[in-house]
């Protein structure tokens, strides 16, 4: 099955300032990589997504760049603000689980804070 | 407000109890998730509902049984479950089984 790995575990910024977390996978087959934010009591909500066929894609101040080649991805969110701290996780589907669809290999997941 | 619904939000139950998680949404998807978040954790998936047929089971222990009655709807049955089981569950649903997950907000499971 697939594999993700995440990096940093945490990540501290102030606010205003960039914020970039970094996954890699193992299964080359996997072709759909989602990024969810985790809020304390809530369910993983999903903020952005990327499919093989394309190399970055934008929404507002997330973005998502994907490198087929090395095999990594990765979350970039600009000018950050305080309701932007919570748990990140990178995600690839899993394309050995079975038909009919696909389950979600996560990575370990980013708790990033944003200091006033 | 996420358009999965979990009930109960928290539930806590003896080893010997038998209980039931209930899962709904009414968008029309007809793929439905199960997966586990132990504290700290990552979501690990558990079981995957595609046109109401099951299609993945991740080597769960058999005191967790799916049951998907309708398109809309995805229960969890327990049954003798043990101190490290408690978790929080989490479903999920896909317009189909090739599209985007949206979670529900789980329910935080004890066992005593």
């Amino acid at each position: 099955g697939e594999n993700v790995e995440q990096h940093p575990s945490t990540l501290s910024v102030q606010e205003g300032d960039s914020a970039v977390i970094k996954c890699t996978y193992s299964d080359s087959a996997s072709n759909y990589f989602p990024w969810y934010k985790q809020e304390l009591g809530k369910g993983p909500q999903l903020i952005i997504d990327i499919r093989s066929n394309v190399g970055e894609k934008k929404d507002q101040r997330i973005a998502v760049t994907l490198n087929k080649t090395a095999k990594h991805f990765s979350l970039h969110i600009t000018e950050t603000q305080p309701e932007d701290s919570a748990v990140y996780f990178c995600a690839a589907n899993d394309l050995n689980s079975g038909g009919g669809a696909d389950g979600l290999t996560f990575g370990k997941g980013t708790h990033l804070i944003i200091q006033p | 407000d996420t358009e999965v619904t979990q009930t109960p939000k928290h539930l806590v139950m003896g080893m010997t109890n038998k209980k039931s998680l209930k899962c709904e949404q009414h968008m029309g998807h007809r793929a439905m998730y199960w997966y586990k978040q132990k504290a700290k954790k990552p979501p690990e998936l558990m079981f995957v509902y595609s046109y109401e047929k099951l299609s993945i089971n991740e080597s769960v222990p058999s005191r967790f049984s799916p049951e998907c009655p309708n398109s809309s709807l995805l229960n969890l049955h327990l049954h003798a479950l043990q101190p490290e089981d408690s978790a929080l569950y989490l479903c999920a649903s896909s317009p189909t089984g090739y599209q985007p997950q949206h979670f529900g907000d789980g329910t935080r499971l004890s066992i005593l």
